[in-house]
Order: structure tokens, then sequence, then C-alpha cells
């Protein structure tokens, strides 16, 4: 089961910063958070991940709460091609067996509007 | 030079059939998976194959077969295909079973 809790949709204007929040208040020590998008009959696309530091990379920045219970995903400047739905999801890294699988929950919808 | 392909994109068949979903990745991974997206599109993991063992079966019945000639392969054999298998299947590889996955682009299965 999924252990993160999102917003079932968003809306952002293009060009304008997009925030995807994301509740994780059960995850462990050693528990990653992963980013991952797809868009509309694509297969996953991973946008990025962290353990409890900040994270950036061309797509986007991975912001982590210091007691890492939420975290935000920001597209800095959103374009009609960032719409898809976007999963949060926690997993262990760096050990083999289910504790690393991906669980995908529902995710958030964005669209992204001119 | 697409990094995970599937074959086919689309298939639709009869109820009672076998057919067989081909998966390639040419990244040098070492393990590759089998997702399931149904008509709600919830995206659940059905196996991985890590260097061609099996890590994860996630209860799914024994008409499906996963086979994994080799590392940068995974196939997908279903048997007396069910109305209820219709979905889309994706493939996925990483390198190392708890790192990043990467996915293909799915196939579309029909069952009439």
């Amino acid at each position: 089961d999924a252990k993160t809790t999102q917003p079932p949709s968003m809306d952002c204007a293009e060009g304008r910063a997009a925030n995807l929040p994301c509740n994780h208040s059960t995850i462990s020590g050693n528990e990653y958070v992963y980013w991952y998008r797809q868009i509309h009959s694509q297969g996953p696309q991973y946008i990025i991940h962290g353990l409890k530091n900040n994270e950036t990379n061309e797509m986007a920045s991975l912001i982590i709460t210091e007691d890492r219970k939420s975290s935000t995903l920001i597209l800095p400047h959103a374009t009609l091609r960032d719409t898809a739905v976007y999963y949060c999801i926690v997993r262990v890294a760096g050990f083999t067996g289910t504790a690393s699988k991906l669980t995908f929950g529902t995710g958030t919808r964005l669209q992204v509007t001119l | 030079d697409t990094a995970v392909s599937q074959t086919p994109k689309y298939l639709v068949t009869q109820m009672g059939n076998d057919k067989s979903i081909k998966c390639e990745q040419n990244l040098g991974h070492d393990t590759m998976y089998w997702y399931k997206q149904d008509s709600k599109k919830f995206l659940k993991i059905m196996f991985s194959y890590n260097n061609k063992e099996l890590i994860i079966n996630e209860t799914v019945p024994n008409r499906f077969s996963p086979k994994s000639p080799d590392k940068a392969h995974l196939n997908l054999h279903i048997n007396s295909l069910e109305l209820g298998d219709s979905a889309v299947y994706f493939c996925a590889s990483s390198q190392g079973h708890a790192e990043t996955q990467y996915f293909g682009p799915g196939t579309r299965l029909l069952v009439l």
C-alpha cells in the first residue's frame, strides 16, 4: 500500500512554478522520497529522488522538510508538456527485496493551462 | 535509441488465447520488472528479476509466466487470457534492484 498522501489534482498557469506537495508522515529513516510522473498514455518517467537534503536536477527541485514527514516537488517554469499525473513514492534504496519496490498511489493530476 | 522497448505496442485478442509481450533494455541494467496498469489507472508491480533471478512475484495468477533469457530481456507470457487481463503492461529496468527504474512505453492489451 502507498505510504504517501497527495492532493488528487492541481492547476498551474504556464510559466509559473508548480509546487506539488506530498505527505509521508510514517517514513522510515532508510526510506527515500521518489517522484515519478506519467504523461497521458506513456510509461512513468523518473523525475528526482532524495533522502533528507534538498535536491535539484534539470527537471525539478525536491524540498524535504527537516522532519522528513512531507516534501514538495517544484517544477520551476511549468509548460503544457508538464501536464501529467505526478506520483510521490517512498521506498528503501540499496536493498534487494520487496521493501524496495515502487508502490504507486493515485498521484496528483497536474493540469498546466495557458 | 529507446532505452526500454516493448513489443507489441497494442495487442487485441480473444479470451482463452495465449499471448506474449516482449521487453528489451539497452541500458546495461541487471534488474527488470513488469507492471500492470488497470482501467482505473492503478499501477502495480507484478514481477521483478535481478540477474535473471525472480525477486518479486506479487500474487499474480500463475497464468502469467515471466521469462528472462538474459539480463537485457524480460518477456511476459500469459496463458488462457481473461477479460480482466485487459490493461496496459509496462516493463521497467534498473541497475540494482533498489535503484531508479526506467519504464518502457507500455503494451495495451485488450481481451475480447
